[in-house]
């Protein structure tokens, strides 16, 4: 079965700090992965995606995740945050061709002007 | 114009009450979900169509009874309310089942009482 794991559940940035998220899946096979961000009192909307092709792909807003294979990872990066940035971001997975995708446990942002 | 939407926004309600959750997409997609989010900011899947057909139905108590007239709407059903319920409920619609980014619905807050 497909998880997902995201060890950083609570993160205090200052603007201009450099982000890195993590996020780990469990899954041998073609996975499909994805960063939604929800922002407070907010909705999930879609970051980014990877399907296949370039592993570093590119989302909205500068940010950016790097899928390593050999890590079983995907994670999320943002060189310069702002305070807009605060919310909470969540790491998903759909392996193997699999109907469901699983979201990781979420990491709160905290970005301080 | 939304692209997901579900009413109502905020529901409260007393324990052992019956109530609904709407959800309609206009994207002209497949398949709609809906997710629990607990106050952890958990987010677990409850349900998925695809065509208006059940496709995914996780453990969930059965007086949760989703259902779709037709692949534009998906609505939840909730029987004998219980305090544990009280989360937020999201609906999503994505082109397919599970390989495909998901658009998320603004959420129903539902506190039981």
């Amino acid at each position: 079965a497909q998880s997902v794991s995201q060890h950083n559940h609570h993160v205090i940035l200052s603007e201009a700090a450099s982000l890195e998220l993590g996020c780990n899946y469990s899954y041998g096979g073609t996975v499909n992965l994805f960063w939604y961000v929800q922002y407070p009192g907010q909705h999930l909307q879609l970051l980014l995606k990877y399907f296949s092709g370039d592993p570093l792909v590119k989302g909205i807003k500068g940010f950016e995740a790097e899928f390593i294979k050999s890590k079983f990872s995907f994670n999320l990066r943002k060189p310069s945050v702002q305070w807009s940035d605060t919310a909470e971001y969540f790491c998903a997975v759909n392996a193997g061709g699999y109907q469901k995708v699983t979201f990781g446990t979420g990491t709160k942002l905290q970005v301080i002007p | 114009d939304t692209a997901v939407s579900q009413t109502p926004k905020y529901l409260v309600t007393q324990m052992g009450n019956d109530k609904s959750i709407k959800c309609e997409q206009n994207l002209g997609h497949d398949t709609m979900y809906w997710y629990k989010q607990d106050s952890k900011k958990f987010l677990k899947i409850m349900f998925s169509y695809n065509n208006k057909e059940l496709i995914i139905n996780e453990t969930v108590p059965n007086r949760f009874s989703p259902k779709s007239p037709d692949k534009a709407h998906l609505n939840l059903h909730i029987n004998s309310l219980e305090l544990g319920d009280s989360a937020v409920y999201f609906c999503a619609s994505s082109q397919g089942p599970g390989r495909t980014e998901a658009f998320f619905g603004q959420g129903t807050r539902l506190t039981v009482v």
